[in-house]
Parts: C-alpha cells; sequence; structure tokens
C-alpha cells in the first residue's frame, strides 16, 4: 500500500518569503496528488493538485512540482501572507480509491 | 451546495456512552469517507464507502466502531461504549470518484471524559 512522508512538520518564515514543504510516496502506480490546508477549527480545503502526466501546476502563488522518477512531491508558496499560516498536508491515493495523507506541516508565517 | 455537512459540531459525553456522529455528503458525490484526526496520529482513515456500500474498514480501531450508510444522502458513525481515548476530532469527506478532490466537513469533536 501507499506511505507518504510529509517534511518538515513545523515551518516559520518571514512574510514575503517562500515557504516549501516536500512529500516522499512509495507507491509508484499513483497519480494524483493533492495539497490540502487545514485552518483552526476547519475541515481540510483543497488548494491545489496535480496529476502524474505533468511535472509542475502553478495557480497564483501556490505551486507543486512532481519528480516521479524519485517520488517525491513538493509545495511552493511565494510571497507568503499571514492568511498563509495554517497545517498543510499532502495526500497521494493508495490502491484502493481513497487517500493516504501525510502527517502534515505546520506553517507559520511571521509579520 | 452547502458542502458536507456533520453534526453535532462538538459532543462531550462520559466514558461507557454511546456516541453518533452524523454526515450529509454533497449531493452526486458517490464515495464518503470517515476519518479521525489526532496530534499523535494526524489524519486516519476509518472507513470509507461507494455508493452506500462500505468498501474498507480496515481503519476502524475495533468493534466498538460502526459505520453505516442507509442512502446517499447520509452517513452515521457509532461509537460504542465510548472510551477517553477515542477523544478526537471525527471528519467526513465525500468525492465523486475516489481518486479525486475530497470535500471536508467541518468536523466533529469528540471528548470522552
Amino acid at each position: 500500500g501507499e506511505n507518504v512522508e510529509q517534511h518538515p512538520s513545523t515551518l516559520s518564515v518571514q512574510e514575503g518569503d517562500s515557504a516549501v514543504i516536500k512529500c516522499t510516496y512509495s507507491d509508484s502506480a499513483s497519480n494524483y496528488f493533492p495539497w490540502y490546508k487545514q485552518e483552526l477549527g476547519k475541515g481540510p480545503q483543497l488548494i491545489i493538485d496535480i496529476r502524474s502526466n505533468v511535472g509542475e501546476k502553478k495557480d497564483q502563488r501556490i505551486a507543486v512540482t512532481l519528480n516521479k522518477t524519485a517520488k517525491h512531491f513538493s509545495l511552493h508558496i511565494t510571497e507568503t501572507q499571514p492568511e498563509d499560516s495554517a497545517v498543510y498536508f499532502c495526500a497521494a491515493p493508495t490502491g484502493a480509491n481513497n487517500l493516504f495523507f501525510g502527517t502534515g506541516t505546520r506553517l507559520t508565517v511571521i509579520p | 451546495d452547502a458542502g458536507v455537512i456533520q453534526s453535532p459540531r462538538h459532543e462531550v459525553t462520559e466514558m461507557g456512552q454511546e456516541v453518533t456522529l452524523r454526515c450529509k455528503p454533497i449531493s452526486g458525490h458517490d464515495y464518503l469517507f470517515w476519518y479521525r484526526q489526532t496530534m499523535m496520529r494526524g489524519l486516519e482513515l476509518l472507513i470509507y464507502f461507494n455508493n452506500n456500500v462500505p468498501i474498507d474498514d480496515s481503519g476502524m480501531p475495533e468493534d466498538r466502531f460502526s459505520a453505516k450508510m442507509p442512502n446517499a444522502s447520509f452517513s452515521t458513525l457509532k461509537i460504542q461504549p465510548s472510551e477517553p481515548r477515542d477523544s478526537a476530532v471525527y471528519f467526513c469527506a465525500s468525492s465523486f470518484g475516489g481518486k479525486t478532490e475530497a470535500f471536508f466537513g467541518q468536523g466533529t469533536r469528540l471528548t470522552v471524559v
């Protein structure tokens, strides 16, 4: 089955700097890699995802890169703002039709 | 659509009592997932349904946990009897197709004292 490792567990950056969160996965057949943001008291919400037929995807200040050979994918947030502070989760599909989530990264953007 | 709706938002109960958590998925979604979130173990998948049929319940901790989905618009997660170690936030999520975006509810924070 799938196993997803996420690093770092906590990350603090100054407002305006970039933040990078990395995940590795084990199942080479995985083909869908979403990133979720969870704000305090709320459920996780999808912010960006990538499928295995592309290597990079951008949406304004957020980008995700995928390296299928190395089996890792990363979330990049540029020009961070205080409202980016949250817990971020990566995920990858299991052999069955569900997602295995990473352990989360608590991002703090310092004004 | 109002999104995935869970109730109650908070539940405090005494050890040994039965607890029932409820979920209304997004209309038209054919997958429903129950997750448990704790500081120690993160987000754990407990069980998921496809077209109201339980597909994988291997994440259910023990026989005290049970889940049902009597129709496409409603699911319950029951814990009987509850124990303090069951204290966690329980999330319900739904999706159209299994390996696609899952939409999460606001969660139920369960405290067993």
